[in-house]
This record gives C-alpha cells, structure tokens and sequence, in this order.
C-alpha cells in the first residue's frame, strides 16, 4: 500500500492552524498511525487509530478519516510543533508503509 | 518508563556483515512484538523488520529479505538485527520500535522508538 502525504511542506505562523492529508492507495479502514519527527530526533506516536491520541499528546493535535484519505490537524501550532510528520498504516502488512512526510515550517 | 536503546552502528563496507543490538527496559519485553525501522539520510521512514513477542514469526521488507535477520534474546531484553551482504543503499540510521500489541494482536503501530544508530555502508 502507497501512503500519500500532502503538502510536501506547510509554511505556518505561530498560533496559526494547520491541516495534513494522507491518502492510502488501498482500503485501511481506521488503522493509521500518524508519528512526529524533529531534527536529530526519534519519530514519536501522536495518533493511531486514525484519530485517538497517544498517551500525553496535547489536545491541539486531532486526527481524522478512514477508508482511504485521513487528516491530521494541528490547531494554534506552538514552536515545539515545527517539525516533520508520517502517516503510516498498518492494516495490511508486511510491508507496513509510510508516507514521504511533511514538513511543518515557520511562516 | 519505556528505554530502548541502540548500539552496534559504524562504518562497513560493501558486501560486509554487522548486528545492531537494542536494549529495552521499562515494559514486559518477553509480551510485545518489535521493530526495526530505517531513515536514510534526508530521507523519510522505511519499515525494515517484525518479530513477534516469542521470536516465532519474522517480517521482513523486500528490501532486506535474504540479507537482513531479526531475532530476539528474551532472557536479555535484547532485539538484534544482523545484517549481511550490506549495500551503500542500506546506510541510514536505525531504529528499533515497541509494537503496540502484546502477544499476537493484531493492530500494529510503533508506539516506542529508540534513539537511533547511525550504520554507513563506504568503502
């Protein structure tokens, strides 16, 4: 399965909200996780199950859709949510898949 | 809490073998699926590698199958990924990730990751 990621970068000003696609190319019903990653750093789990939030996420990062097209939205994004995010599903494996990523930048 | 740490990365050549090893702590090892995941530099995520809680099932991308072998050391907490026939296009840092199920569930996403290991194939 080919994950999707839109925009390929998302120019933001601080405080501003922002919306991140994921298309799957097959049926993945709910089982997408989307992950954070900043530079240097680990990716860390924000959501899975399209749209629950992993343990001590805030409550500005939301997740939705299924099926195929899925969305992560960020409202009044803080400096710390500058960073790159996957979408990865996990419905149908081996492989698990994820998307190229986008790029969460400063405005 | 959760600890997984990384070790075993450097530089090899092409053709040469090498094991990265990841240590857990924090959580019940013995009951919970692994990963390994890949980042080549300036590149996005690849999945390489699953073994399940009991090292009875192993996954492997297309990537990596023949060349690549995941096992596990349950007795040490340990998750290895030995590596052989190694190619420029395997260099990348290495992950090693908590599966989010125990035992054979069935929903799997990565819900603890490593810090890393930086693993360059150059002759």
């Amino acid at each position: 399965i080919v994950m999707t990621q839109s925009p390929a970068t998302l120019s933001v000003s601080p405080g501003d909200g922002a919306t991140l696609s994921c298309r799957a190319s097959q049926y993945v019903s709910i089982n997408l996780a989307w992950y954070q990653q900043k530079p240097g750093q680990a990716p860390r789990l924000l959501i899975y199950g399209a749209s629950t939030r992993a343990t001590n996420i805030p409550t500005r990062f939301s997740g939705s859709g299924s099926g195929t097209e899925f969305t992560l939205s960020i409202s009044s994004l803080q400096s710390e949510d500058f960073a790159v995010y996957y979408c990865q599903q996990y419905n149908n494996w081996p492989p698990y898949t994820f998307g190229q990523g986008t790029k969460v930048e400063i405005k | 809490q959760v600890q997984l740490v990384e070790s075993g990365g450097g530089v090899v050549q092409p053709g040469g073998s090498l094991t990265l090893s990841c240590a857990a702590s924090g959580f019940t090892f013995t009951t919970y699926g692994m990963h390994w995941v890949r980042q080549a530099p300036g590149k996005g995520l690849e999945w390489v590698a699953f073994i399940r809680f009991d090292g009875s099932d192993k996954y492997y991308a297309d990537s990596v199958k023949g060349r690549f072998t995941v096992s596990r050391d349950n007795s040490k907490n340990t998750l290895y990924l030995q590596m052989n026939s190694l190619r420029t296009e395997d260099t990348a840092v290495y992950y090693c990730a908590k599966d989010s199920a125990s035992y054979s569930g069935s929903v799997h996403y990565f819900d603890y990751w490593g810090q890393g290991i930086q693993f360059t194939v150059s002759s």
